[in-house]
């Protein structure tokens, strides 16, 4: 099965900071997400990138995706303290479920 | 906006009770999935169905069967309880009508088997 890795496994930074996390996989895909989840919650949904897309944006997110290095960035700007969760890319999806990686936790520090 | 829910949030069960875990959701999704999620592991796909009385395996089926009678409810049962089913378990719903691989997650239901 695909599977997503994300990297770095922790990152704390300032609040107005911006914040970059990265996700490998190792086959190919059609889409890949990213989700987010608070301490002790389920998880939500952020972005989902096409294989045919390069770059996309929600809000304070940026997503890139280079299908020739197989791998995947979120950028968060101007980050606050409610940011603080841990994030995870996902491959995958339709009717065989997603695959996730282990996750990057993001503290924003005050 | 998408509602799925959870029975329970935190759930405490012995060795060897079954265990019966359920997942509704109100947007008439055809797709619904188990995980669970451990640390330093991720998220793991337990089974998944794609349809009423439909199921598949996930990655990590053993010790678990599940139970789609009804399209918009989901259950995962742990027919006897075992310290190694301690875990975070998270039930997603999707549609691939809606031209998406986009899934929409419960709280989760934490377990702890003692």
């Amino acid at each position: 099965s695909q599977q997503g890795e994300e990297d770095p496994q922790a990152l704390s930074i300032q609040e107005g900071e911006n914040a970059t996390m990265n996700c490998s996989y190792k086959t190919s895909i059609n889409n890949l997400q990213w989700y987010r989840q608070n301490s002790g919650r389920g998880l939500v949904h952020l972005i989902l990138i096409r294989s045919n897309e390069r770059e996309k944006h929600s809000g304070r997110l940026r997503v890139t995706l280079d299908t020739s290095k197989k791998s995947s960035s979120l950028l968060i700007t101007a980050s606050r303290a409610a940011d603080t969760a841990s994030y995870f890319c996902a491959t995958g999806g339709g009717a065989d479920g997603l695959t996730f990686g282990k996750g990057t936790h993001l503290i924003i520090q005050p | 906006d998408v509602k799925v829910t959870q029975s329970s949030r935190y759930l405490v069960k012995r060795t060897g009770e079954k265990v019966f875990l359920e997942c509704v959701q109100d947007m008439d999704h055809e797709n619904m999935f188990w995980y669970r999620q451990d640390p330093g592991l991720g998220l793991r796909l337990i089974y998944f169905s794609y349809d009423v009385k439909m199921k598949e395996k996930g990655d990590i089926p053993e010790g678990y069967s599940v139970s789609r009678e009804k399209k918009e409810r989901f259950s995962l049962i742990l027919e006897s309880a075992s310290t190694n089913q301690t875990s975070m378990y998270l039930c997603a719903s999707s549609s691939e009508l809606a031209g998406t691989d986009t899934q929409y997650f419960g709280p989760g239901t934490r377990l702890t088997v003692l």
